[in-house]
């Protein structure tokens, strides 16, 4: 079974540039997490789809990030304008449903200069 | 709010010692609680899970039991090996409505050496 997809998995912009980042879930999976991993830090959820519904949008600073997940499957999350603070590892997971296993990408490490 | 703290790191062993990794959460309810691992390069992969009072997990001989009366779930493995080095990090799942985001520590970096 394949897993969970990410790309890039480096990214390096200047600031004020703008960067997305694509996620292709595990077949199936209803559930679509986006999650933000600074040095040093756990991961911090941004956002969740259940299917292509926003579940929670809380954490995600929204004059600069954007999230989608069109027909319920790929997502992608957009950063515009970048700032230094948003150089993290951006991870992606999925999961059959509320309280189910999430399984996570290997992430989008993101730079900002 | 909900939350997870562990102990920092960096843990440094030699192959075969004892390992522990304290992880205490507050939470309001009864969350289930995770331990989770990320090797060098890789994305996180769920090590193991308890989901209620004294329940334990277990995983390639890692274990933790889920200690309500302590809020504590400490990461343990009787013989460590080289190929155990990585990031662990202690999640708790955080329901709230339709929500089922993990709340996690800051992690621990285990450094075993031959």
């Amino acid at each position: 079974e394949a897993g969970v997809a990410q790309s890039p998995r480096y990214k390096i912009i200047e600031k004020r540039q703008s960067v997305a980042f694509w996620c292709n879930p595990i077949s199936g999976h209803a559930t679509l997490y986006w999650y933000q991993q600074i040095l040093g830090q756990g991961p911090k959820l941004l956002i969740q789809f259940q299917n292509n519904g926003v579940v929670d949008d809380s954490q995600l600073p929204k004059d600069r990030f954007s999230a989608e997940r069109l027909k319920g499957v790929d997502s992608t999350l957009k950063i515009q304008p970048a700032k230094l603070e948003d150089s993290a590892v951006y991870l992606c997971a999925s999961s059959g449903g509320r309280g189910e296993e999430q399984f996570f990408g290997p992430g989008t490490r993101l730079t900002v200069l | 709010g909900n939350s997870v703290t562990q102990m920092e790191g960096p843990v440094t062993l030699s192959e075969e010692a004892f390992l522990t990794i304290n992880c205490t959460y507050t939470a309001t309810g009864y969350p289930s609680l995770f331990w989770y691992v990320q090797y060098p390069g890789e994305g996180l992969q769920l090590l193991l899970k308890a989901t209620k009072a004294d329940d334990k997990g277990s995983n390639k001989g890692f274990e933790a039991t889920y200690r309500k009366e302590t809020t504590s779930f400490h990461l343990e493995k009787g013989s460590v090996q080289v190929s155990d080095s990585a990031v662990y990090f202690c999640a708790l799942n955080d329901y709230g409505g339709a929500t089922n985001k993990l709340i996690f520590g800051t992690g621990t970096l285990l450094a075993v050496q031959p």
